[in-house]
């Protein structure tokens, strides 16, 4: 089977970085993605990993290391509307779909 | 550029009516076309894909079905809703090959009374 963690929630103060990880068990692997979800609305694509290393998108960044099976979303110079859910998802056997973790609620305060 | 429509916003739908959500996509040739649910607070559980014009596969049985009977045409339904069937429902699109990930559509609320 094929299985995603994540940490249910975060909380981090405006300014600071956070770190947001998660551990996947899959059948197979092509890949590994992160969206940011606010309330109401409809999940976006942030960022993908298909390779080992780190990808840099402005103030996003996402890690993965395919032999440990984890990755990892770093949030840096937080704001307050990067409060929302953010969810790692597998793209798995055959490439054509992608199995989404529980996600994790990001709380940034003040 | 590509745009994704999925409509109603919102339903309320009795237990036992039938269910039609459908989903379009502009811009693109032969995308590949998802449904997923998500539950209040919860992930998003994939509940059927397609990669082609008929072509339909199914991750969780239950009373739902879907339909591609066009290229950029998804549709969801069933015959008879289940107060479990309640959720958000989202349509996405995506390219097979891509690195770009999925682009969803703004979500069908649907909650059955």
């Amino acid at each position: 089977g094929q299985s995603l963690e994540q940490p249910s929630e975060v909380t981090a103060v405006e300014g600071a970085i956070v770190q947001i990880n998660c551990t996947y068990q899959t059948s197979g692997f092509y890949g590994l993605s992160w969206y940011q979800q606010h309330d109401g609305g409809a999940p976006t694509f942030l960022s993908y990993n298909a390779l080992d290393g780190l990808e840099e998108t402005g103030r996003f960044s996402s890690f993965l290391s395919r032999s440990d099976s984890y990755g990892y979303l770093l949030l840096q110079e937080l704001q307050m509307k990067d409060s929302a859910s953010y969810f790692c998802a597998v793209r798995g056997t055959g490439g054509f779909k992608t199995i989404f973790g529980a996600g994790t609620r990001l709380f940034v305060k003040a | 550029s590509q745009t994704i429509h999925q409509w109603p916003a919102t339903l309320v739908q009795p237990v036992g009516s039938p269910l039609s959500l459908e989903c379009t996509v502009e811009g693109t040739s032969n995308p590949n076309l998802y449904w997923y649910r998500q539950a209040a607070g919860r992930g998003l559980q994939l509940l059927f894909y397609s990669v082609g014009i008929g072509q339909i596969s199914s991750e969780v049985p239950q009373n739902l079905s879907a339909s591609r009977p066009q290229d950029r045409q998804f549709i969801l339904s069933s015959k008879k809703l289940l107060l479990s069937d309640s959720g958000f429902y989202l349509c996405a699109w995506s390219v097979t090959g891509s690195n770009y990930g999925y682009t969803f559509g703004s979500g069908t609320r649907l909650t059955v009374v």
